[in-house]
């Protein structure tokens, strides 16, 4: 069965403190990797995807990585306003089909 | 900036009742999904819809739950039967098609009683 899973669950930084949420999956064929982030009683926002190994996206403090297993999501140098649910979710082979991760919730104390 | 609208953003129901939620995707996307998440739980896929079909649909889709897109604009949920488990943050998304990324709308809450 297709699985994607996160890691750690929940992190806390101080301000400017930098480090990384892994996400690794199983999947008969991936068709993109999506990282979003999620506001507490909001929807998803889109942050990045990518597609194939090696691949990298970056944005402001966030840098999306992807091997054949897993991705990594490097937060660099975080300050309080990046304190959110970071999914991730992958698009199988099944054309129109969407796994998502429970997701790491970040706390990110000035 | 074109969004995804859904509405009510709360729905309050009683056990065994019908209810309707309601999207408008972005105006030129082609795909269009429901997913829900259960207080503290992932994000789970319930179905995709293209092309005025049902194309994929998870196990959690079953014969209690229905898809429409009446007009142009909308696309429903329809859930016949309501049950204390349907309660959870119900998110519609669309997307073009040219390019991978789902635009999600902020969600209705269905509290089942």
């Amino acid at each position: 069965e297709d699985q994607v899973t996160q890691s750690p669950e929940a992190l806390r930084l101080q301000e400017g403190e930098s480090s990384s949420l892994n996400c690794s999956y199983t999947v008969s064929g991936l068709r993109g990797l999506f990282w979003y982030r999620q506001d507490p009683g909001k929807g998803p926002e889109f942050l990045f995807t990518l597609y194939s190994a090696g691949e990298e996206k970056e944005k402001e403090r966030l840098k999306a990585t992807l091997t054949k297993k897993e991705s990594f999501l490097h937060i660099t140098a975080p300050k309080p306003e990046d304190s959110a649910t970071y999914l991730c979710a992958v698009r199988a082979l099944e054309f129109n089909k969407f796994y998502f991760g429970s997701g790491t919730k970040l706390n990110v104390k000035p | 900036e074109p969004e995804v609208t859904q509405t009510p953003s709360h729905q309050v129901t009683q056990m065994g009742q019908e209810v309707i939620l309601r999207c408008v995707p972005i105006s030129n996307h082609l795909y269009f999904y429901w997913y829900r998440q259960i207080l503290g739980q992932k994000v789970e896929f319930l179905v995709s819809f293209y092309n005025n079909e049902i194309s994929e649909k998870s196990e959690i889709f079953d014969d209690q739950f229905s898809v429409e897109r009446p007009d142009g604009s909308n696309f429903t949920l329809k859930i016949r039967s309501t049950k204390l488990e349907d309660s959870a943050m119900y998110f519609c998304a669309s997307t073009s098609g040219q390019e991978n990324i789902q635009y999600f709308g902020a969600g209705t809450r269905l509290s089942v009683l």
